[in-house]
């Protein structure tokens, strides 16, 4: 069945730090890709998307690119600041009935000033 | 645009009384409805699954006569807690998908359920 693997954390970083999530996928056929955000307290928001091969999901600074010959969707930003503090869950979607999405464990990110 | 809300935020209730929980789509037809429970710390667990005017696709080991679904339209589901323990306490959260774009579920903020 389908699966997500993400990095575990918590990840810590410092304000204007490189942010790398790593997310790895087991999929049948060519599933859509996505990363959400949690705030504390909240549902969960759509960060970015991907929906075939090479495709590169950006928004907010934030960005993941779909490799189909690793199947990962590492997410990355350049510069991470506060307000990005938050969990982020990697999620796929392979068609189907109704398109279920399979979540990752989500990966905990703090970023201190 | 893709705005899905929830009412309400929170709720408490004694045990042994039901709870209802809202779910729609603001300013889009939601072909399929989805309603996931998110224990402390760990990812989200889907419950069931609905198209507006059919009966829920619930997964397995979610009681369907305790978490009562109905989808009357394509902007509203609702999830009814039935006669509330304090085990179903949890953060529940809807999500909603549009026809025609590649499975993207739109998320509600949910609804903080403790029952005392």
């Amino acid at each position: 069945g389908d699966s997500v693997t993400q990095m575990e954390g918590p990840v810590t970083l410092s304000e204007e730090a490189f942010l790398t999530i790593n997310c790895t996928y087991t999929a049948t056929g060519y599933p859509s890709l996505f990363w959400y955000v949690q705030y504390p307290g909240e549902g969960l928001q759509l960060l970015l998307k991907a929906t075939k091969a090479d495709d590169k999901g950006s928004n907010k600074g934030f960005e993941a690119t779909y490799r189909k010959e690793t199947t990962s969707f590492h997410l990355e930003k350049g510069s991470v600041q506060v307000s990005d503090s938050a969990v982020y869950f990697c999620a796929l979607n392979s068609g189907g009935s109704n398109y279920k999405l399979t979540f990752g464990k989500g990966t905990l990110l703090t970023v201190n000033p | 645009g893709a705005v899905v809300s929830q009412h309400p935020s929170r709720v408490i209730c004694k045990s042994g009384t039901s709870v209802k929980i809202e779910c729609r789509s603001l300013d889009f037809q939601a072909t399929t409805m989805f309603w996931y429970r998110q224990f402390p710390k760990q990812s989200l667990m889907l419950m069931a699954t609905s198209n507006e005017g059919s009966k829920a696709t619930y997964e397995q080991g979610v009681e369907k006569d305790k978490f009562l679904i109905n989808h009357a339209s394509l902007t509203l589901s609702t999830l009814t807690v039935t006669s509330a323990h304090p085990e179903d306490s949890s953060f529940y959260i809807c999500s909603a998908r549009e026809g025609p774009s590649f499975g993207t579920q739109y998320f509600g903020p949910g609804t903080r359920l403790t029952v005392l």
